[in-house]
């Protein structure tokens, strides 16, 4: 069964520093790859997705993450933090070719923004 | 606005009692998801259906859960016999259902259960 694990529960970053959020996966096929964010007292919202094609993805409000098939791994970054990106992120994973697979999501990484 | 939405909003029962609470998804979507999330912890999934016909459901969930969705339009979650271990926040998400799993994911704001 597919899975992903998320590397640290909470990370902190200084307002304008790298933002890094790890995500390595299990899974016997490729897989299609997500991160969402939840925002305090709000709903999750898709940030980006990886599908098919370009291993670089581009999110919303200036996040990437990369697919890296021989590490395994979908991590997210964004050059620069903002105060408003203190939040909770979660990586999630679902089969590739399989129309009646679910999506499964890691446990989250909550990312703190220091002034 | 036509986006996902749960009733109740929060919901405070007693051990033992029955507890139903409903999602509305996003009118043309035809997937519809159930996960529960703990504090500290991700979305950890319930079940799922595709229309009215219910996909999966998972092994971790005991006989006291159930859903359905009749029409294939909103859905319904009932615990029975709730127990303190059951408090979590209940979330519906919805998408197209188009027959890939790549689809984005529409999210209520969730049911707060408080089993006291």
């Amino acid at each position: 069964a597919q899975s992903v694990t998320q590397l640290g529960s909470h990370v902190s970053v200084s307002e304008g520093a790298l933002v890094l959020l790890r995500c390595n996966y299990s899974s016997s096929v490729p897989p299609y790859l997500f991160w969402y964010v939840q925002y305090p007292n709000q709903g999750l919202q898709l940030l980006l997705k990886y599908t098919t094609g370009a291993t670089l993805v581009k999110g919303i409000n200036g996040f990437e993450a990369e697919f890296k098939k021989s590490e395994t791994s979908f991590h997210l970054t964004k050059p620069s933090a903002h105060m408003s990106d203190a939040a909770e992120y979660f990586c999630a994973v679902s089969l590739r070719g399989n129309r009646d697979d679910k999506i499964i999501f890691g446990k989250g990484t909550r990312l703190h923004i220091l002034p | 606005d036509t986006g996902v939405s749960q009733d109740p909003r929060h919901k405070i029962t007693k051990r033992g009692q029955n507890v139903t609470f409903r999602c509305d998804p996003i009118s043309e979507h035809n997937r519809l998801y159930w996960y529960r999330q703990t504090l500290g912890q991700g979305p950890e999934f319930l079940t799922y259906f595709q229309n009215e016909a219910q996909l999966e459901k998972s092994r971790l969930l005991s006989d006291r859960f159930s859903a359905e969705r009749p029409k294939g339009s909103f859905s319904t979650l009932e615990i029975q016999r709730t127990e303190q271990g059951d408090s979590a926040m209940y979330l519906c998400a919805s998408s197209l259902g188009l027959g890939t799993t790549n689809e984005k994911l529409f999210f209520g704001s969730g049911t707060q259960l408080s089993v006291l």
